[in-house]
């Protein structure tokens, strides 16, 4: 079966923190997409990154970063030094090199308090 | 490039009417997608275009459901007899490749009363 999981609903920090947003995916196919979206509250996605399967190289992005580990099957999202403007859904989602389709997971509320 | 624009961006009904919403893709983007998000979950994936040919449905999209891109620009998505389990946000996004990154459209929520 291929499913992402975000087993955190909703996360608050205060601003400043530091924050980790968990994604664990689950898929048969060795060639894969996996992707962070974030959809503040005016609805609309915003794409933040993609990765392929063969590609487990972290990145890092001014204030995010991501881990991914195959051998976990986890793409972690790290936002250091939060702010308010973060404030979003934030999605984790897998794509096959086979398929059309992404497959997202129920995505993880986060809120950045003053 | 102006973005994938939806249309509209609200549409309340009642139930039984028949619904019809755009999506315009960037314009280089030759794949299409139609995804629907409930209250508090991920996009759910419906329907999938490469140019003018629907290449892919879910089991979501029931009977009632249909969708084109007559031309292989805009799509359109109708819900024929509209259920109040219609109601969601219907999102349209676009890509140049498989796996690559979908842009998505700001959605056109439905509210079927």
């Amino acid at each position: 079966a291929q499913k992402v999981t975000q087993a955190q609903t909703e996360i608050s920090v205060v601003e400043k923190e530091d924050v980790t947003l968990d994604c664990v995916y689950e898929t048969r196919d060795t060639t894969y997409y996996l992707f962070w979206y974030k959809q503040p509250p005016s609805g609309e996605l915003v794409f933040l990154i993609r990765r392929n399967s063969f590609d487990e190289q972290n990145e890092i992005s001014g204030r995010y970063s991501w881990n991914f580990q195959k051998s976990t099957s986890s793409f972690n999202f790290t936002i250091t030094a939060s702010q308010v403007v973060d404030s979003a859904v934030y999605f984790c989602a897998l794509s096959y090199s086979s398929a059309s389709k992404i497959i997202f997971g129920s995505g993880t509320r986060l809120s950045i308090r003053p | 490039d102006t973005g994938v624009s939806q249309d509209p961006r609200h549409k309340i009904t009642k139930r039984g009417q028949n619904v019809t919403f755009r999506c315009d893709p960037i314009s280089e983007h030759n794949r299409l997608y139609w995804y629907r998000q409930t209250l508090g979950q991920g996009p759910e994936f419906l329907t999938y275009f490469q140019n003018e040919a629907q290449l892919e449905k879910s089991r979501l999209l029931s009977d009632r459901f249909s969708a084109e891109r007559p031309k292989g620009s805009f799509s359109t998505l109708e819900i024929q007899r509209t259920e109040q389990g219609d109601s969601a946000m219907y999102l349209c996004a676009s890509s140049l490749a498989l796996g690559e990154y979908q842009y998505f459209g700001a959605g056109t929520r439905l509210s079927v009363l």
